[in-house]
């Protein structure tokens, strides 16, 4: 079985420009998460979402951040007008219900230049 | 808000040796407490998940402990090996929020 893949596994974009970040969760697994990691920073948790629902969204920034899990395809997080403060580390998670063990893809590396 | 510490921030040891790395947390209303480790540049790997009702779990060289009423939890990582050279991770699900909430992790070098 394919655990969580997400894509590009690198992201490179300019101040300005629109990110949009890829995750495929386990197969079966309804609920998705995403993290994120700043340099020198702890993973801090994003959205949950389980599929066509947000579920909560308290820890996303208020602008220019959005998340979906459409009821076919992977989970998107979009990242409009990017900002050099956006460079880290994005992980999503995928688990079978909400209180079971978390499994994480490989992130992706934003880099804002 | 739930909060989770870990200590130490960085442990090196000799190749062999056992060795203990802690976490607590503030909110003792949680539903599972999940180790992870991280290599540099790396993804998360799940070692082990201790839900609330469980005392402990145990894999392989690893054995995990939860005390929930402290709001503590140890790693307890046996015949330490250079390959366990990594970043340790805790992180708790509950206590207010959907997510898990990470500590900063614990740096781990095993010396050869």
């Amino acid at each position: 079985n394919a655990g969580v893949m997400q894509n590009p596994r690198h992201l490179v974009r300019r101040r300005g420009q629109e990110a949009r970040l890829r995750c495929s969760p386990v197969k079966g697994h309804s609920h998705v998460y995403w993290y994120r990691q700043l340099p020198e920073e702890g993973l801090k948790f994003m959205v949950y979402l389980q599929k066509e629902n947000i579920i909560d969204e308290s820890g996303m920034p208020k602008e220019r951040f959005s998340a979906e899990f459409p009821k076919e395809g992977p989970s998107i997080l979009r990242i409009q007008q990017v900002v050099r403060g956006d460079s880290a580390a994005y992980f999503c998670a995928s688990s079978p219900s909400d209180t079971r063990a978390q499994h994480f893809g490989d992130g992706t590396r934003l880099s804002i230049l | 808000k739930q909060e989770v510490t870990q200590i130490p921030a960085a442990l090196s040891v000799p190749e062999g040796e056992n060795l203990v790395l802690n976490c607590s947390f503030t909110d003792s209303a949680i539903y599972n407490l999940q180790w992870f480790r991280q290599d540099p540049g790396k993804g998360l790997t799940s070692l082990l998940l201790i839900q609330s009702s469980q005392r402990e779990q145990t894999s392989g060289r690893l054995n995990a402990s939860l005390d929930k009423s402290s709001g503590r939890s140890t790693l307890y990582i046996a015949a330490s090996q250079p390959g366990d050279s990594a970043t340790y991770l805790c992180a708790v699900l509950g206590g207010g929020a959907d997510g898990l909430t990470f500590g900063k992790g614990t740096h781990l070098i095993i010396q050869p």
